[in-house]
């Protein structure tokens, strides 16, 4: 079985902050890692992405995350927060072989202008 | 425009009262899968197709049906055996099960009155 754990579920932070979010999996077996976003009133959409290679990927909106898999992470980074940032947050994990994702519960990032 | 639509936007019924939930796309992906999304729990599965006419129970199957009778379908009934059906219902799509970068619709908020 495949699971995921965020570990911040409310994180509130001033404009040009730097962002983190944490993320851990369990799955014994090769894994795609992805990030998504839900924006107020928006569709859930793809951050980014990590399916092999370089274990820093870039997405969207100047965000990157780092794929650690001897620690079983991939934690969301952003250098400078924007007020347009504000949204929640999901980690999820495939594992190549369980055919689904598996879903963090959310971290809620709030920004202050 | 390729995507996902999903109708009602928002939906009551009464308490005893199944309801379906309408999730099409355009992108031909092959796989398609249902959440439930509550406050601080993430997104939760609850049924998820790979191939049409085949389905396969989520985490929370309990208290629903779908049916995959076209690529570009997949309706969830939300029965009365589901003890607390009030929820926001997510439906999204992949291209494939192993790599299952997914799309997601806008989400149908059921509300038992």
């Amino acid at each position: 079985a495949q699971s995921v754990s965020q570990h911040n579920h409310h994180v509130i932070l001033s404009e040009a902050a730097s962002l983190e979010l944490g993320c851990n999996y369990s799955y014994g077996g090769t894994v795609n890692l992805f990030w998504y976003v839900q924006y107020p009133g928006q569709h859930l959409q793809l951050l980014l992405k990590y399916f092999s290679g370089d274990p820093l990927v870039k997405g969207i909106k100047g965000f990157e995350a780092e794929f650690i898999k001897s620690k079983f992470s991939f934690n969301l980074r952003k250098p400078s927060v924007q007020w347009s940032d504000t949204a929640e947050y999901f980690c999820a994990v495939n594992g190549h072989n369980a055919g689904k994702s598996t879903f963090g519960d959310g971290t809620t990032l709030t920004v202050k202008p | 425009d390729g995507g996902i639509t999903q109708s009602p936007k928002y939906l009551f019924r009464k308490e005893g009262q199944n309801v379906t939930l309408s999730c099409e796309q355009n992108l031909n992906h092959d796989a398609m899968y249902w959440y439930r999304q509550d406050p601080g729990q993430g997104l939760r599965l609850i049924y998820y197709s790979q191939i049409v006419n085949d389905f396969q129970k989520g985490d929370i199957a309990e208290g629903y049906s779908v049916s995959r009778e076209k690529k570009e379908s997949f309706p969830l009934t939300v029965t009365s055996a589901q003890k607390n059906p009030t929820a926001f219902y997510l439906c999204a799509s992949s291209r494939d099960r192993t790599y299952n970068e997914q799309f997601f619709g806008p989400g149908t908020r059921l509300t038992v009155l």
